[in-house]
């Protein structure tokens, strides 16, 4: 059973376009969701984080909005990068950072020049 | 933030045989976390390393498959064991700072033959 759904395998945009990624969970005892980009070779590297107490996040180019009635959150870029090529993670875990976390299937993310 | 160093970055192993894979923290931490993503797949949570007590495993992971040290605040390893095809993954270490978000390792890219 998959609590963390990421339906779209890959997204492409256009540099300076916004790019939007999206993230479905099931479990209604998530408080907390984070959002990891990951280059081939290296570890997921935190971006950008969420309380189930708010609705959007803000972190420069980076935004994270939390639907919870939809069970629903997205990741915007804007403007979108060719560096921001890479695969993006969401994860939720209930019990704050500290505790478990359940991550999705990722969406590869290509930003054309 | 924290500097996590993982040991081998990648390996290529004969069935049978096992792998213990090393994770260093440039900071002393509470809990640590081992993690498994398989190809295609999003990344698993095998179990959590505590020092100084036994490592809590998730369902489907088993301490004789995948037994892990942790003897002290920055070290910690996770041992593939009678290694098969299906163990090929990428496995990675995670630590958490203060509540805040987990950083991650850059992986240990292992091919079993």
């Amino acid at each position: 059973d998959q609590q963390v759904k990421q339906n779209s395998p890959s997204l492409s945009v256009q540099e300076g376009r916004i790019s939007i990624l999206n993230c479905d969970y099931t479990n209604s005892m998530f408080d907390y969701f984070l959002w990891y980009k990951k280059y081939p070779a290296e570890g997921p590297t935190f971006l950008i984080s969420i309380s189930s107490i708010k609705d959007k996040n803000e972190d420069g180019r980076f935004t994270v909005f939390l639907n919870k009635s939809a069970k629903h959150l997205s990741l915007h870029i804007v403007p979108s990068q060719p560096g921001d090529s890479a695969v993006y993670f969401c994860a939720a875990s209930n019990g704050g950072a500290t505790n478990k976390l359940i991550f999705g299937t990722g969406t590869l993310l290509a930003v054309q020049p | 933030s924290a500097v996590i160093s993982q040991k081998p970055s990648r390996d290529i192993c004969q069935r049978g045989t096992s792998l213990t894979i090393q994770c260093q923290v440039d900071s002393q931490v509470t809990m640590m976390f081992w993690y498994r993503q398989q190809p295609g797949q999003s990344l698993t949570l095998i179990a959590t390393a505590n020092q100084g007590s036994e490592a809590t495993y998730e369902s489907g992971f088993v301490i004789d498959k995948f037994p892990i040290s942790r003897p002290n605040l920055t070290f910690s390893t996770l041992t593939v064991s009678n290694m098969s095809p299906e163990d090929s993954s990428i496995y990675l270490c995670s630590v958490d700072l203060q509540g805040a978000e987990a950083f991650f390792g850059q992986g240990t890219r292992l091919t079993v033959v």
